[in-house]
């Protein structure tokens, strides 16, 4: 079975620290992907990569940056944490279409 | 571009009674098209998609979706409900043209399944 781990399933932080979220996948997928889930606007695409130090934005990128230096291994990265960015984050990798998630990270930012 | 909508935020049902959740698409070109499955604080589950060929499609848990190009739809469906169907359920499109990241999500139906 695709397993893909989020390191945090629940952080809690305050206004202006910098935040890491890990995301790593066990089955060698090109295609990694960074969600952002909140109730009522279902999941908006923050950043997407198709390989290894590639990375491309997707819908809501502003105040986020990734990176991808090991194909298994997505993080997301939060420069200066603002309220706004309390949410559920959600990690995924990519087979056949398929996408393979993992348990998810709820931040709250305070 | 492309789009899905998810017209009911809520779907109530009763345990052995035949559920659908309704999802409506965009796109310009050829549409892949998904359903998945979210549990309380889980990451989502796969349910079933389509690409091409037949246009009912069955998947995980008893469920199946049909493709109806016509009228832009691909609905879930099961034939008899389950209390443990309750879940919060994604339809996903993705336009065959667009590259190779981006999915599109609805917003969501909760569906509930009373004994």
């Amino acid at each position: 079975d695709v397993k893909v781990t989020q390191s945090s399933r629940y952080l809690v932080k305050r206004t202006g620290e910098k935040v890491f979220l890990e995301c790593v996948q066990d089955m060698d997928h090109e295609n990694m992907f960074w969600y952002r889930q909140d109730p009522g606007l279902g999941l908006r695409l923050i950043y997407f990569s198709y390989d290894v130090k590639m990375k491309e934005k997707g819908d809501i990128p502003e105040g986020y940056s990734v990176s991808r230096e090991k194909k298994e291994r997505f993080s997301l990265i939060l420069e200066s944490a603002s309220t706004n960015q309390t949410s559920m984050y959600l990690c995924a990798s990519r087979r056949a279409g398929e996408l393979f998630f993992g348990e998810g990270s709820r931040l709250t930012v305070l | 571009a492309q789009s899905v909508a998810q017209p009911e935020d809520q779907v109530n049902v009763a345990e052995g009674n035949p559920l659908t959740v309704k999802c409506t698409y965009s796109v310009s070109g050829n549409p892949y098209l998904f359903w998945y499955v979210q549990y309380p604080n889980r990451g989502l589950q796969f349910l079933l998609k389509y690409i091409t060929g037949d246009n009912l499609v069955k998947g995980s848990y008893g469920f199946e979706a049909e493709f109806n190009k016509s009228q832009t739809s691909f609905h879930l469906k099961k034939p008899s409900a389950l209390v443990s169907d309750s879940a919060l359920y994604f339809c996903a499109v993705r336009d065959e043209n667009t590259n190779a990241g981006k999915s599109t999500f609805g917003d969501g139906t909760t569906l509930t399944v009373k004994p």
